[in-house]
């Protein structure tokens, strides 16, 4: 079963803040998150563990609620650059690392 | 150092012919992944490859998918008698085996049946 994200499209002005969520109905391992530009490969930005711990690039930020199953993508200061689709995937074990993805947030950053 | 790589960018076929995708994946990274994007869709898990074991193919939506990995590198997914509903971009991602497991995807193949 699919991860739920939450809003399905925002559109900010260039410098407003963001935050994206991704729940999900299992217990999970892990929580990825990833930002795919039309026509181009998903990068990734940002992983986090269950246990608190979490690595990705240094201006993004994320968190994982464990009790709920919940995690949220915080994008502040954005800009234009920001624009793109943003997938989260869940992992529900460490061993299984295969990712089941949300439907995505399509984030438009206008000037 | 170079990335996940696939090939070929594009492919356009005839429904009924069988299709070969090729992905090859960064260095050292042990476990491989196919992921399937429809149109205006999220990613739809295929197969995934670690190491020597055996290959978990919950994901494969019939028995006209199949993929091997060649001597732990180079991976090849194979669509037999290929239908319409096929048409998707097919990417695969390559991951090291650890605590942090950030998959890097290949840019895609676009596969179209007509």
């Amino acid at each position: 079963q699919q991860p739920v994200q939450s809003p399905q499209a925002v559109i900010l002005r260039e410098g407003e803040d963001a935050v994206i969520n991704c729940s999900s109905s299992k217990a999970l391992y892990s929580v990825h998150w990833y930002r795919q530009k039309h026509g181009e490969a998903p990068v990734f930005l940002m992983i986090l563990l269950k246990g608190g711990e979490q690595k990705g690039h240094e201006k993004i930020s994320a968190s994982f609620n464990e009790k709920k199953q919940q995690s949220s993508l915080y994008l502040t200061a954005s800009q234009l650059s920001y624009s793109g689709t943003y997938f989260c995937g869940t992992a529900v074990s460490g061993s299984a690392r295969q990712l089941t993805f949300g439907s995505g947030t399509q984030l438009t950053v206008l000037p | 150092g170079a990335g996940v790589s696939q090939s070929p960018s594009n492919k356009v076929t005839e429904k009924g012919k069988d299709v070969e995708l090729r992905c090859d994946p960064i260095s050292g990274h042990t476990a491989l992944y196919w992921y399937r994007q429809s149109l205006g869709q999220g990613l739809e898990f295929l197969i995934y490859f670690q190491g020597n074991s055996a290959p978990d193919k919950s994901g494969l939506p019939s028995d006209r998918f199949s993929a091997e990995r060649t001597g732990g590198s180079v991976s090849t997914l194979t669509i037999q008698r290929t239908q319409q509903e096929d048409s998707a971009v097919y990417l695969c991602a390559s991951s090291l085996i650890g605590q942090y497991y950030e998959q890097y995807f290949g840019p895609g193949t676009r596969l179209t049946v007509t």
